[in-house]
């Protein structure tokens, strides 16, 4: 199984602020990563897939890059709504596997 | 995509059955692949099963195989997971979600969820 993990677990942050959020696999899953966000007592939200696609109705304050074990996703400006929990999830070998998010707070 | 209902959920003794549906409208179903993911109360995300858009190729994650099936009745626009010999740790929020117009194995529609509880 691929282990996910990301950091870091929390981070603080201000509307304005620009971040960057870390995943990292226990092996290659090239470029098959995918990044959510969900927000509390709501369902997971598609941001980005294939590493770096993001998805047409995602803000352009959305940007994934990375490949291999190594994988990022940057917000340019933060904004109130992106106050969240985000997670990345490799598709490239079953079981599909998740990481264990990252808390985005003030 | 469309919309995503789910239905089924509630509280189930362990060892009972529990069948999920996903009702899906506002998008051709049959062309997409479906998933079943969950999380745990105050937990993390879980992938569950997979079921590709013509039924043939079904997935699912160890902990739950030989228990869980997952199936789809295009006929009906439904997709459905039976769950059966339900342990306290199957407890969770179970998401019914697409697969993506261009890849099968991550998750692009969710919908809102339904709450298995597994307590005796």
């Amino acid at each position: 199984e691929v282990v996910m993990t990301q950091s870091p677990a929390t981070l603080s942050a201000s509307p304005g602020d620009r971040v960057t959020l870390s995943c990292r696999a226990s092996q290659s899953v090239s470029n098959n990563l995918a990044w959510y966000r969900q927000k509390p007592g709501l369902p997971p939200r598609l941001l980005v897939y294939d590493a770096s696609t993001r998805v047409p109705v995602i803000p352009a304050r959305f940007s994934g890059s990375g490949s291999g074990t190594e994988f990022a996703l940057t917000i340019s400006s933060l904004q109130s709504e992106d106050f969240a929990v985000y997670y990345c999830q490799q598709y490239d070998k079953w079981p599909f596997t998740f990481g264990p998010g990252t808390k985005v707070d003030f | 995509q469309g919309l995503l209902v789910e239905s089924g959920g509630g509280v189930v003794q362990p060892g009972r059955s529990l069948s999920l549906s996903c009702a899906a409208s506002g998008f051709s179903f049959s062309d997409y692949a479906m998933h079943w993911v969950r999380q745990a109360p105050g937990k993390g995300l879980e992938w569950v099963a997979f079921i590709s858009h013509d039924g043939i190729e079904k997935l699912s994650t160890d902990s739950v195989k030989g228990r869980f099936t997952i199936s789809r009745d295009d006929s009906k626009n439904t997709l459905h997971l039976q769950m059966n010999s339900l342990r306290p740790e199957d407890t969770a929020v179970y998401y019914c979600a697409t697969g993506g117009d261009y890849g099968d194995y991550y998750f692009d529609s969710w919908g809102q969820g339904t709450l298995v509880t597994v307590s005796s």
